[in-house]
């Protein structure tokens, strides 16, 4: 299947600080990216679409000025998460669909935890 | 109504079992359907689509019943390593909208 990386997998950092998160489609072109958010136990909740070229779509109760996200290029979306908190933490998960693909899939990077102190 | 429901589960089952999960969709116009398996702290993988006519992949049957508005999977032979949480997928509306995602099911296959 089609390979989306994430990077980094892990990150700590302190109250305050503000933190990017990459997700790389590898081997195929990507105009939409989505961004996920997953609590522990808890299931994938959409936070972000994103698009090539064009501003993000956030969902309800998402700030768009806390969770910056830029879709710079067909194979590149980055999510900033701005002055974080401890109650950020959690495990981001991106995901992307193949633009020139006949199904309609989505493949999903990695993951990034975050862990905010 | 949520969107897309699931019983949560968790489904223990012993090894060589068959099990099978339900996914409740409450969007009529949707699309299109899909099973992922999510392992504790890693990322969704697609374990299949979900077609009209059904289909099979080795142990793994997916069923959907637009009727009623659910889709299944079925995974018979059950294996240790089929522990996971299985999570289901609807595409609501036209291609290239997101999923909605189920909350998922855990299933523990049992020595």
């Amino acid at each position: 299947g089609a390979v989306v990386s994430q990077h980094p997998s892990r990150v700590i950092c302190k109250s305050g600080t503000s933190v990017k998160i990459e997700c790389r489609s590898l081997d195929f072109q990507a105009t939409t990216m989505f961004w996920y958010r997953q609590f522990p136990k808890q299931s994938l909740m959409l936070m972000a679409t994103s698009n090539e070229g064009s501003k993000a779509t956030y969902e309800q109760g998402v700030e768009k000025d806390k969770f910056l996200i830029n879709h710079a290029s067909l194979t590149l979306s980055t999510l900033t998460v701005t002055s974080a908190h401890p109650e950020d933490s959690s495990f981001y998960i991106c995901s992307a669909r193949d633009s020139q693909g006949k199904a309609d899939t989505q493949y999903f990077g990695p993951g990034t935890r975050l862990t905010v102190l | 109504r949520k969107e897309v429901e699931q019983d949560p589960g968790p489904f223990n089952v012993p090894e060589g079992a068959t099990v099978a999960f339900n996914c409740t969709y409450s969007n009529s116009a949707s699309q299109s359907f899909f099973w992922y398996r999510q392992d504790c702290r890693k990322e969704p993988k697609l374990l299949m689509s979900v077609y009209s006519s059904g289909n099979e992949d080795g142990r793994f049957t997916a069923q959907l019943n637009r009727a009623s508005q659910y889709i299944s999977l079925l995974i018979r032979d059950s294996k240790l390593s089929d522990s996971a949480t299985y999570l289901c997928a609807v595409n609501p509306g036209s291609y290239g909208q997101n999923f909605v995602f189920g909350p998922g099911t855990r299933l523990s296959v049992l020595p």
